[in-house]
């Protein structure tokens, strides 16, 4: 199995600003995946963290607004740019391989 | 299109009333079926991964089966601290990897 964390669990800010949501894995993975979650819903995946390279986004999901990065096999990051208050949710990592994927408990952001 | 489905919506079980919550899936290049259970506020916490149709998986009161378009997650006699939003997910390949997850089954169980 692997243990996932993020940083920060919570944050509060400001109409216009960005914030850089961290996830580090404890072992190596092959896979990592970014989502987010309103209330009350399912996750949406917005991208998969590719070590080395460009994320892949999904529809609905630039770069521009969600910057991507993973150097390496256990540390990825994500940033929610130029935020509004509709970016308000929870966001999600995950890591794992095929046969198993884990997740983090989550970072709570609220945009004022 | 890749489609997760989950019904249904919501189950209010009584306390050792067994049950089955459904998860359908279109999608190409399947590559495993993972079932997770949520509680409010923390993340999703890995159950299965189901990866041929006719496999089977069980852990505690759960059991959960795979066929070519669906997967069953049984719950035989449950118990209150079953109680939880059990989500399922399906890993395509096909260009690259991505894990695309239904809408999830809130499931209550009264004593």
């Amino acid at each position: 199995s692997a243990v996932i964390s993020q940083k920060p669990s919570r944050d509060i800010c400001q109409r216009g600003t960005s914030l850089t949501i961290q996830c580090q894995v404890d072992s190596q993975v092959t896979m990592m995946f970014w989502y987010r979650q309103q209330p009350g819903q399912s996750l949406t995946l917005i991208a998969t963290a590719n070590q080395g390279s460009e994320a892949t986004y999904e529809s609905g999901f630039v770069i521009d607004k969600f910057p991507i990065s993973r150097p390496n096999l256990t540390f990825s990051t994500l940033t929610v740019s130029n935020m509004s208050p509709e970016d308000s949710s929870i966001y999600l990592c995950s890591g794992g391989t095929g046969y198993e994927q884990y997740f983090g408990p989550g970072t709570r952001l609220t945009v004022t | 299109e890749d489609q997760v489905t989950q019904s249904p919506e919501a189950l209010r079980l009584q306390e050792g009333e067994s049950s089955s919550l459904n998860c359908s899936y279109t999608v190409s290049g399947l590559r495993g079926l993972f079932w997770y259970r949520q509680d409010p506020g923390k993340g999703p916490e890995f159950l299965f991964t189901l990866y041929s149709a006719g496999e089977e998986k069980e852990k505690e009161r759960l059991k959960a089966t795979l066929t070519k378009k669906e997967s069953f997650l049984h719950i035989t006699a449950p118990k209150p601290e079953d109680s939880a939003t059990y989500l399922c997910a399906v890993l395509r390949t096909g260009g690259y990897n991505k894990l695309i997850f239904g809408a999830g089954t809130r499931l209550a169980v009264h004593p």
